[in-house]
């Protein structure tokens, strides 16, 4: 069965610091692969997106994601946090098409000044 | 564009009751979807539509109705609320077309009594 593993529920860091948030999936088939954020009583907004071809993703607010198919993960990067990515996360994977998304449990990231 | 819009964004219900969390999207989308996010379970599909006309079951049907008469829009219908149904309702849509990408509404938060 599909599934997608968030291993960090919850992760601190300090402003200017590096991120790395990890995402792996099981799928059979070559996966749709994404990575949403979600401020506190906000919605969804796409960071960025995994279909095909080069294999490391650049997103919007400064993130990419690398997929690696040996390793079944996708995992989420970036070079400096600003206070401002305080938030919630989600990995996702469309099983089956891309308008049925099976999603992690999530990271809720802290980011300390 | 509006893009995805959700009414009511808030809602308190009584066991028993039932009530329709509406959905409407004017970017002429096909595909929608309905998920609901619950704390430590990331969203899980509960159903979706490929076109007017077409509706599918997804992961947490049960308990939950839908029907899509128009493009525009993808109504979530609970018969009889539970406790369990306590949650926020997210509604997406998606292009069959160009960027294969979900846009998510605001979302609905339901409490029920």
């Amino acid at each position: 069965a599909q599934s997608v593993t968030q291993p960090d529920i919850h992760i601190t860091v300090s402003e200017g610091a590096s991120l790395e948030l990890r995402c792996n999936y099981s799928y059979g088939a070559t996966p749709y692969l994404f990575w949403y954020v979600q401020s506190p009583g906000q919605g969804l907004q796409l960071l960025l997106k995994y279909f095909s071809g080069d294999t490391l993703v650049q997103g919007i607010k400064g993130f990419e994601a690398e997929f690696k198919r040996s390793q079944s993960s996708f995992n989420l990067r970036k070079p400096s946090v600003h206070w401002s990515d305080a938030a919630e996360y989600f990995c996702a994977v469309g099983a089956g098409g891309y308008n049925k998304l099976i999603f992690g449990a999530g990271t809720r990231l802290a980011v300390h000044p | 564009n509006a893009g995805v819009t959700q009414t009511p964004k808030f809602q308190v219900l009584k066991t028993g009751q039932s009530m329709t969390l509406q959905c409407a999207q004017d970017m002429n989308h096909e595909y929608m979807s309905w998920y609901r996010q619950d704390p430590g379970m990331g969203l899980r599909l509960i159903h979706y539509s490929v076109g007017a006309g077409i509706t599918d079951q997804g992961e947490v049907p049960n308990g939950y109705n839908v029907s899509r008469s128009t493009t525009e829009d993808f109504p979530l219908r609970l018969l009889s609320a539970a406790p369990s149904q306590t949650s926020v309702y997210f509604c997406a849509s998606t292009p069959t077309t160009g960027a294969k990408t979900q846009y998510f509404g605001p979302g609905t938060r339901l409490l029920v009594l």
